[in-house]
């Protein structure tokens, strides 16, 4: 068990659709980072937030949106969903904003939209 | 751009038969490199995180090795348990984020 908690662990909607992926980091960690990983893609990085501000953006559609809030924990927002947005959501969470320092992952969020 | 590329793609070996997985990887200044090892529906389990060429650390059946250009994660008499995939990734001093290979997924059969 790592320490970081993500809830719903599954999630199946209908496309054009909005959802919300909740994370909650490991006691002491202040930064957050969302991964997505499908199967032809692997594992991409969505975006960072650090003590509640946003601090790097990756492969992240407009679409998506993220925010981390005054008690750490983060959510993912998803909406217009579409069929290629089914995948495995993951949150990880590190102690500082950089590196190299580990980050630890929680069990995932499995989106499917159907 | 950073790229980072893992082989095999998948390995079977027998039940104390020690192996090797390679990452390869190009980055324009190396911060870390990192191990995960993830089963299947799971997150990804950190294993190592090495930082210059030359280290090397150590767990269990474990050795992850790091040159300028690639690391290896050697397993030494692997065992059932072992059998996962094993991710490779890198950070670079331009960002904050993990750039990930696609993996060596490994199944050992006893």
């Amino acid at each position: 068990d790592s320490g970081v908690t993500q809830t719903p662990k599954h999630l199946i909607t209908a496309t054009g659709q909005r959802v919300t992926l909740r994370c909650s980091p490991r006691s002491g960690d202040l930064s957050v980072y969302w991964y997505q990983q499908s199967l032809d893609q692997g594992l991409q990085f969505l975006i960072q937030y650090y003590n509640g501000e946003e601090r790097a953006k990756g492969n992240i559609l407009e679409r998506f949106s993220a925010q981390q809030f005054p008690d750490l924990h983060s959510e993912l927002n998803l909406s217009s969903l579409e069929l290629g947005d089914s995948a495995l959501y993951f949150c990880a969470s590190s102690v500082a904003a950089g590196g190299p320092n580990e980050q630890f992952f929680g069990p995932g969020t499995r989106l499917t939209v159907l | 751009e950073d790229q980072v590329t893992q082989s095999p793609e998948a390995l079977r070996l027998q039940e104390g038969e020690s192996s090797s997985l390679n990452c390869s990887y190009t980055v324009s200044g190396l911060r870390g490199l990192f191990w995960y090892r993830q089963d299947p529906g799971k997150g990804p389990e950190f294993l190592f995180t090495l930082y210059s060429a030359g280290e090397e650390k150590e767990k269990e059946r474990l050795k992850a090795t790091l040159t300028k250009k690639e690391s290896f994660l050697h397993i030494t008499a692997p065992k059932p348990e072992d059998s996962a995939t094993y991710l490779c990734a890198v950070q670079a001093y331009s960002g904050y984020a993990l750039n990930f290979g696609k993996g060596t997924s490994l199944l050992v059969t006893p």
